[in-house]
């Protein structure tokens, strides 16, 4: 069963414009993490967010975290070509194991 | 640095057919994972091993063994293959010793179709 899940499931965008993607869950949680899979390759951690935490930044890379709300979104400014991906959102519940979403593809365009 | 190292990259299996997947890290990792990854489903674990000579099952163990051979090897065992074990295996490993609720680094995964 999926803790996490992501939205969209699907989102383009040209290159330059910023890309939203959501992640909501269903219990409490120790810490909620993004990754980024390119197309055939293994997933790749781009950030991890604690629950006391609200916001985070990596870069070019934002996320939030709403415990209240049980969300979280993950934010690309300035999207490139090479952002062109499925991302995933992770969940660590507490006392369980990381759980992860089934992904937001992204394509960006030129 | 290769990381988290899988091999093969592909294979295919008669149903009925054993083999195994074999995963290697080079960080340290104390813990070590495998899942699955089907369309429409992200990633489901099937089995971990939180330090070397524990293992535990995750959400789907069905149809799977595994071997923590030391503290970088983990291999993954389908014993009689299945159609419903078509899928994209990835291995990762984590730094954290308390379970599954760290960063984790993937390997590039290990794409099996079962006829």
């Amino acid at each position: 069963s999926q803790q996490g899940e992501e939205d969209p499931q699907a989102l383009s965008i040209q290159e330059g414009e910023n890309a939203t993607m959501n992640c909501s869950y269903k219990t409490s949680i120790n810490n909620l993490q993004w990754y980024r899979q390119n197309s055939g390759r293994g997933l790749v951690h781009l950030i991890l967010i604690r629950s006391n935490e609200r916001e985070k930044h990596s870069g070019r890379l934002r996320v939030t975290l709403d415990t209240s709300k049980k969300s979280s979104s993950l934010l690309i400014t300035a999207s490139r070509a090479a952002d062109t991906a499925s991302y995933f959102c992770a969940t660590a519940p507490i006392f369980s194991k990381l759980t992860f979403g089934t992904g937001t593809r992204l394509q960006v365009t030129l | 640095n290769a990381g988290v190292t899988q091999t093969p990259k592909f294979q295919v299996l008669k149903t009925g057919q054993s083999m195994t997947l074999q995963c290697a890290q080079d960080m340290n990792h104390n813990s070590m994972y495998w899942y699955r990854q089907d369309p429409g489903m992200g990633l489901r674990l099937i089995y971990y091993s939180a330090s070397e000579g524990t293992t535990d099952k995750g959400e789907v163990p069905n149809g799977y063994n595994v071997s923590r051979l030391n503290k970088r090897e983990f291999s993954l065992r389908l014993e009689s293959a299945a159609p419903s074990q078509t899928s994209v295996y990835f291995c990762a490993s984590s730094s954290r010793d308390r379970g599954p609720t760290g960063e984790l680094f993937f390997g590039e995964g290990s794409r099996l179709t079962v006829l």
